[in-house]
């Protein structure tokens, strides 16, 4: 079945640090994939897709590519801000449901 | 802006009581999805629905049922409460179409004591 594996957390960073978030699936077909974002005290947010292989989704300085070969979708941003704390949650869907990673939690510090 | 409105944020209740979970959408969505998450072990599928009174179940649907009357209503049912079901539960909605992306409710944290 599909599944995704994400980087462990916690993730404790500086402000302007880079970020990178590994994500890694097994799927059958051609998924689309996802990073949700769950701010706290927050639901969860979609933050940025892709829904075929080579894609990048982008979106608020953070970008993510869709690479097959190494079924991968890792999630980056050069330079991170206090307001970037919050739990991150890759996912990958086949037909009408996804299925998510176990979320990593980041903490940016001042 | 899109609703999915979970009827309540924060829910105690003891075990053996049954317990209803409301979720209500504004959007005419068909697929509806109910999903636990626990620290750890990220969001757990429970059931879903792509249309009224249709129902599928996810990856851990014992100990709960679920119940779509209507096309905005999708409601979760844990029969007899037991403390291993003290989660945040989390309904989404989706539009019909493959590869969409899940809007969410902001959950309800349930306490079983």
């Amino acid at each position: 079945g599909n599944s995704v594996t994400q980087m462990e957390g916690p993730v404790t960073l500086s402000e302007e640090a880079f970020l990178t978030i590994n994500c890694t699936y097994t799927a059958t077909g051609y998924p689309s994939l996802f990073w949700y974002v769950q701010y706290p005290g927050e639901g969860l947010q979609l933050l940025l897709k892709a829904t075929k292989a080579d894609d990048k989704g982008s979106n608020k300085g953070f970008e993510a590519t869709y690479r097959k070969e190494t079924t991968s979708f890792h999630l980056e941003k050069g330079s991170v801000q206090v307001s970037d704390s919050a739990v991150y949650f890759c996912a990958l869907s086949g037909d009408y449901k996804l299925s998510f990673g176990a979320g990593t939690t980041v903490t940016v510090r001042a | 802006d899109v609703k999915v409105t979970q009827s309540s944020r924060y829910l105690v209740k003891r075990t053996g009581e049954k317990v209803f979970l409301e979720c209500v959408q504004d959007m005419d969505h068909e697929n509806m999805f109910w999903y636990r998450q626990d620290p750890g072990l990220g969001l757990r599928l429970i059931y879903f629905s792509y249309d009224v009174k249709m129902k599928e179940k996810g990856d851990i649907p014992e100990g709960y049922s679920v119940s779509r009357e209507k096309k905005e209503r999708f409601s979760l049912i844990l029969e007899s409460a037991s403390t291993n079901q003290t989660s945040m539960y989390l309904c989404a909605i989706s539009p019909p179409k493959r590869g969409e992306k899940l809007f969410f409710g902001s959950g309800t944290q349930l306490s079983v004591l």
